[in-house]
């Protein structure tokens, strides 16, 4: 079946120091895997995507994620986190169902803080 | 252009009542997705509408809740005889096609459901 981990449930960091998220799928072929941002008050966000192609794929906010197929894993990465950054992180795979539906199976968020 | 809308923003209920929850969809976004989001919990898939075809009702976790699509825009999810466990975040999301593609959800803010 498939799933989705985010390993860390909570990460505190800096402002002005790096930042990387990690997340790990389980899916029986080419995922398509997604980063949403939940911020205070606000509506899930699309970060970045990736379907194919370029394994490094870049999204708004200055974020980027690496597919490593190898590993099973789309991490999200930012090398300079700012304060506004701090949200919950929510990483997604998509995944086909019956009559050829199609759900996004979500792990369980991180929630990232930023220390000023 | 105005993105998903969502009504109530809150709502507070006691249990054995029933309540329904409406999600305003973007205009010309064909697939509708309904989410619940427990507390420190990921998302969980409820239903999902596409166009004219039958909803995906694999997500729903009891026959007290249940979901229409009037004309194929706004969409209602009725919870019947609440109980305390239904209290969540309720989100709706919508896209411009689910079948054949993976594109991308816009989520409307969330009705925030509290069961007395």
């Amino acid at each position: 079946a498939q799933s989705v981990t985010q390993p860390d449930i909570h990460i505190t960091v800096s402002e002005g120091a790096s930042l990387e998220l990690r997340c790990n799928y389980s899916y029986g072929a080419t995922p398509y895997l997604f980063w949403y941002v939940q911020s205070p008050g606000q509506g899930l966000q699309l970060l970045l995507k990736y379907f194919s192609g370029d394994t490094l794929v870049q999204g708004i906010k200055g974020f980027e994620a690496e597919f490593k197929r190898s590993q099973s894993s789309f991490n999200l990465r930012k090398p300079s986190v700012h304060w506004s950054d701090a949200a919950e992180y929510f990483c997604a795979v998509g995944a086909l169902n019956v009559g050829n539906n199609r759900k996004l199976i979500w792990g369980l968020g991180t929630s990232l803080a930023v220390n000023p | 252009g105005a993105g998903v809308s969502q009504s109530p923003s809150n709502k507070v209920t006691e249990k054995g009542k029933d309540v329904e929850l409406r999600c305003d969809p973007i205009s010309g976004h064909t697939a509708l997705y309904w989410y619940r989001q427990s507390l420190g919990q990921g998302l969980e898939f409820l239903i999902y509408f596409q166009g004219n075809s039958a909803p995906d009702k694999s997500g729903l976790p009891s026959d007290r809740f249940s979901a229409e699509r009037t004309g194929g825009s706004v969409s209602t999810l009725t919870i019947q005889r609440t109980q305390q466990e239904d209290s969540a975040v309720y989100l709706c999301a919508s896209s411009f096609r689910g079948r054949g593609t993976y594109n991308e959800q816009f989520f409307g803010p969330g009705t925030r459901l509290t069961v007395l």
